[in-house]
């Protein structure tokens, strides 16, 4: 079946237009989970949804941030007024129920110039 | 809080060698372990996982035993190939309640023919 997919997979932006990050997780999956992946590091958590619930925000660097899934499938990760420190690799993720083995997306690469 | 930690790369190694790549955590109850792999220009994908003291996580040729005395889940495989060429990252998640998953910063792998 289908896996997680990411739109756009290459996003460049100039320094403080905003962005949209598209994430179509697997149909049915209740967890739903983004992480921000820098240059040979590994990814760090941003938000976890659970269907429509944003549950944990935590990991949102700052307020140009935010995230949503209003129907409980589909979801978005905004950035305001993009910065240089924002270039990285988005991953989004999905699991079935409890959020223990995810299924990731290819990313999506933005560079702020 | 919770942290992994990994050997870091690249590894080098020839075709039909032995792989060990080394992954040590702390983390408070009783995590599950993960080992995901990310080949070049795709996302993460789960390679292996336990989810108690003393499991043998397997796939492809590639296993991690889950050592809580030694709070270790190293990755080994007999016989490597040039097809197993990727980054792998160790992880944990899913215990002590807490449902945000910890990841290593990846071990880069490459395999000569």
């Amino acid at each position: 079946g289908a896996g997680v997919s990411q739109s756009p997979r290459y996003k460049v932006a100039k320094r403080g237009q905003d962005v949209a990050l598209r994430c179509d997780p697997i149909s049915g999956h209740v967890s739903l989970f983004w992480y921000q992946q820098a240059l040979g590091q590994g990814p760090e958590f941003l938000t976890y949804f659970q269907n429509e619930a944003q549950l944990d925000k935590s990991g949102l660097p700052s307020d140009r941030f935010f995230a949503e899934r209003p129907e409980g499938s589909v979801s978005t990760l905004k950035i305001q007024r993009t910065q240089q420190e924002d270039s990285a690799v988005y991953l989004c993720a999905s699991s079935p129920d409890r959020p223990d083995t995810q299924y990731f997306g290819p990313g999506t690469r933005l560079t702020v110039l | 809080g919770d942290s992994v930690t990994q050997m870091e790369g690249p590894v080098t190694l020839s075709e039909e060698a032995f792989l060990t790549i080394n992954c040590t955590y702390t983390a408070t109850g009783y995590p599950s372990l993960f080992w995901y792999v990310q080949y070049p220009g795709e996302g993460l994908q789960l390679l292996l996982k336990a989810t108690k003291a003393d499991d043998k996580g397997s796939n492809k040729g590639f296993e991690a035993t889950y050592r809580k005395e030694t709070t270790s889940f190293h990755l080994e495989k007999g016989s490597v190939q040039v097809s197993d060429s990727a980054v792998y990252f160790c992880a944990l998640g899913g215990g002590g309640g807490s449902y945000i998953p910890t990841f290593g910063r990846g071990t880069s792998l490459i395999v000569h023919p």
